[in-house]
């Protein structure tokens, strides 16, 4: 089946630096893939939506320039926060498509601490 | 805009029996897939079910399986012989399939225990 691979699976930071997050399809073309952040106990919150050789689309809300997504191949997406802050503090979930069938498949989060 | 509906937050269930967990969702769409995501301690987002809307027939896939009314325009999950890995987060999700905006819509969860 569809793996996404996400890295890194935990990172500590210190407030003012930035952190790049990535997520790869390990097996399939995603042309999409999605960014989510999940607050404890709640729902999946779309953060932005990632397409290959073209800009990301941000929903309401989302600072564009605190998270920068980046879709440079049909494999790879970046997900950087920018001059991080305690409250970017957060679980941050990648996912994708195969074409092949209609269904997300989901990284496996990282879950980032900004001290 | 869609808004998917779980009105159960937690429900717990005795090892080996039946569970349905609810899930309304609110569209002017007719053609969309809803699905069910698992979400254990792991906090990996595991697919369970999916359905098409424009198909009759209910999804089933082992041990789970959906009762989709569209008209209602509910979708909920049964788990038959609830099992302890059961135990997680549940989420039901919308897609629609047209204007060009691809995107899930998550309901808020319902926390699932399955008991010894």
């Amino acid at each position: 089946g569809a793996v996404v691979s996400q890295h890194p699976s935990r990172v500590i930071c210190k407030s003012g630096t930035s952190v790049k997050i990535e997520c790869r399809s390990l097996d399939f073309q995603a042309t999409t893939m999605f960014w989510y952040r999940q607050f404890p106990k709640q729902s999946l919150m779309l953060m932005a939506t990632s397409n290959e050789g073209s800009k990301a689309t941000y929903e309401q809300g989302v600072e564009k320039d605190k998270f920068l997504i980046n879709h440079a191949s049909l494999t790879l997406s970046t997900l950087t926060v920018t001059s991080a802050h305690p409250e970017d503090s957060s679980f941050y979930i990648c996912s994708a498509r195969d074409r092949k069938y209609y269904g997300y498949t989901f990284g496996s989060g990282t879950r980032l601490t900004v001290v | 805009a869609q808004t998917v509906t779980q009105s159960q937050p937690e429900m717990s269930v005795q090892e080996a029996e039946t569970v349905t967990l609810s899930c309304t969702y609110d569209t002017s769409e007719n053609n969309y897939y809803l699905f069910w995501y698992k979400q254990p301690p792991s906090r990996q987002m595991i697919l369970v079910i999916r359905q098409e809307a424009y198909k009759q027939q209910n999804a089933t896939e082992n041990r789970f399986s959906v009762n989709f009314q569209k008209a209602a325009k509910s979708f909920s999950l049964k788990i038959s012989d609830s099992q302890l890995g059961d135990t997680a987060m549940y989420f039901c999700a919308f897609m629609k399939l047209s204007g060009g905006s691809e995107k899930l819509v998550f309901g808020k969860g319902t926390k699932l225990t399955v008991n010894p």
